[in-house]
């Protein structure tokens, strides 16, 4: 079966910080991933999303980014963090089954001071 | 374009009671429509997808939701509230590719 890690699962940080979140699938090949961004009483926010190794796409502009170094591994990286980076990080995968289906990971908790 | 609308930010039922999460949606083509489930400091799971096959999706937890073209909407419903429900829900449209999440709706469940 498939799985789907994060880590770390929380994170406190200060302003003008790096940052590097992994993002690692199990169980299945050439799946499309995407990180996503949970503002505190908010909904989700589509951050990137990948459909291969060096295939990222990115919906908003902001000071993050987002690799794809292996089949099964994304990454979300920022060089300076701002108080605005803090939220709730999901990474997600898909597969075909009947359609488009996308399973979330575990999340991780970013607190920017 | 799609979209997600899910009305009430928060619902409170009693514990026994119906569940009823709503949700619309709006799509240019036939929707592929999902609920997931998050509970704090987790994850999204999902509940139910609704994939043109039948039109009442049964889903874990006891779950169901029913699509109702004529109305496009997608509502969530549980016979009986149980304490463990309480969480957020999401509403999910997607096209074949693209999703797109509703706000979310907090459950509450009252002892």
């Amino acid at each position: 079966s498939q799985t789907i890690h994060q880590w770390p699962a929380t994170l406190v940080q200060p302003v003008g910080s790096p940052l590097s979140l992994e993002c690692t699938v199990e169980g299945t090949s050439n799946p499309n991933l995407y990180w996503y961004r949970q503002a505190a009483g908010r909904g989700l926010q589509l951050l990137f999303y990948s459909v291969g190794i060096g295939q990222i796409s990115s919906e908003v502009p902001q000071n993050l980014s987002a690799s794809r170094p292996q089949d099964r591994q994304f990454i979300l990286s920022s060089k300076k963090l701002l108080l605005s980076d803090s939220g709730f990080y999901l990474c997600a995968w898909s597969v075909f089954e009947g359609l488009e289906t996308q399973y979330f990971g575990p999340g991780t908790r970013l607190l920017v001071l | 374009a799609q979209s997600v609308t899910q009305l009430g930010s928060h619902v409170s039922v009693s514990e026994g009671a119906l569940v009823l999460l709503r949700c619309n949606y709006s799509s240019s083509v036939p929707p592929y429509l999902f609920w997931y489930v998050q509970y704090p400091n987790q994850g999204l799971q999902l509940l139910l997808k609704y994939t043109s096959a039948a039109t009442l999706v049964k889903g874990i937890n006891g779950f169901e939701a029913e699509f109702k073209k004529s109305e496009t909407s997608f509502h969530l419903t549980k016979p009986s509230a149980h304490m463990s429900d309480a969480a957020e829900y999401f509403c999910a449209v997607s096209d074949g590719q693209n999703f797109v999440f509703g706000p979310g709706t907090r459950l509450s469940v009252l002892p």
